[in-house]
């Protein structure tokens, strides 16, 4: 079964240090990979997309993911953290009709 | 308009009432799902209808029962809840099946209490 898992239930950054968030995927076909942020108690926003078009995958808030097949992986990215960055990031992969995530990742930015 | 509204906000319920979780979508969709979140997890999906037709119940217990009035609304009726079902119900809509326009939109979430 398709399944996405996050290393790293904590991040912590300082403000303007890079984010890496990471996201390994199980697929034996081509998936569809998101990432979402959900602010405290709000629901998911879509922060990018994978759909094969293009590896390197640009979102909003100067987030960024690339999609390695060789590592089966779609991390996330950010050069400059900033302190409203804070939240909690999920990856998920679309299997049909379902919306399958990861266990999330709780990132914290320092000043 | 890429807003899923739901409604209410808040509810707070007791284990012998019966009340129903609202959501709406005018982004032409014609998938809507139910999802459940506790605290410091990722969302659980619960039933995903397709078409108005409902496609997907993940062995939900019958307390919770959803409903497609039509492909704009989506309703989840809740009777005789537990305490362990509070939690933030999360709708959600997108495109059914795959292709590349197939993000879910997620609306804010109602946050439920049952005491």
């Amino acid at each position: 079964a398709q399944s996405v898992t996050q290393l790293g239930s904590h991040v912590s950054v300082s403000e303007g240090a890079l984010v890496l968030l990471r996201c390994n995927y199980s697929s034996s076909v081509p998936p569809y990979l998101f990432w979402y942020v959900q602010y405290p108690n709000q629901g998911l926003q879509l922060l990018l997309k994978y759909t094969s078009a293009a590896t390197l995958v640009k979102g909003i808030n100067g987030f960024e993911a690339e999609f390695k097949k060789s590592e089966t992986s779609f991390h996330l990215t950010k050069p400059s953290a900033h302190m409203s960055d804070a939240a909690e990031y999920f990856c998920a992969v679309k299997v049909s009709d379902k919306l399958i995530f990861g266990t999330g990742t709780r990132l914290q930015v320092f000043p | 308009d890429t807003e899923v509204t739901q409604t209410p906000k808040h509810l707070v319920m007791g284990m012998t009432n019966k009340k129903s979780l609202k959501c709406e979508q005018h982004m032409g969709h014609r998938a809507m799902y139910w999802y459940k979140q506790k605290a410091k997890k990722p969302p659980e999906l619960m039933f995903v209808y397709s078409y108005e037709k409902l496609s997907i119940n993940e062995s939900v217990p019958s307390r919770f029962s959803p409903e497609c009035p039509n492909s704009s609304l989506l309703n989840l009726h809740l009777h005789a809840l537990q305490p362990e079902d509070s939690a933030l119900y999360l709708c959600a809509s997108s495109t059914p099946h795959g292709g590349a326009d197939t993000e879910a939109f997620f609306g804010q979430g109602t946050r439920l209490t049952v005491v």
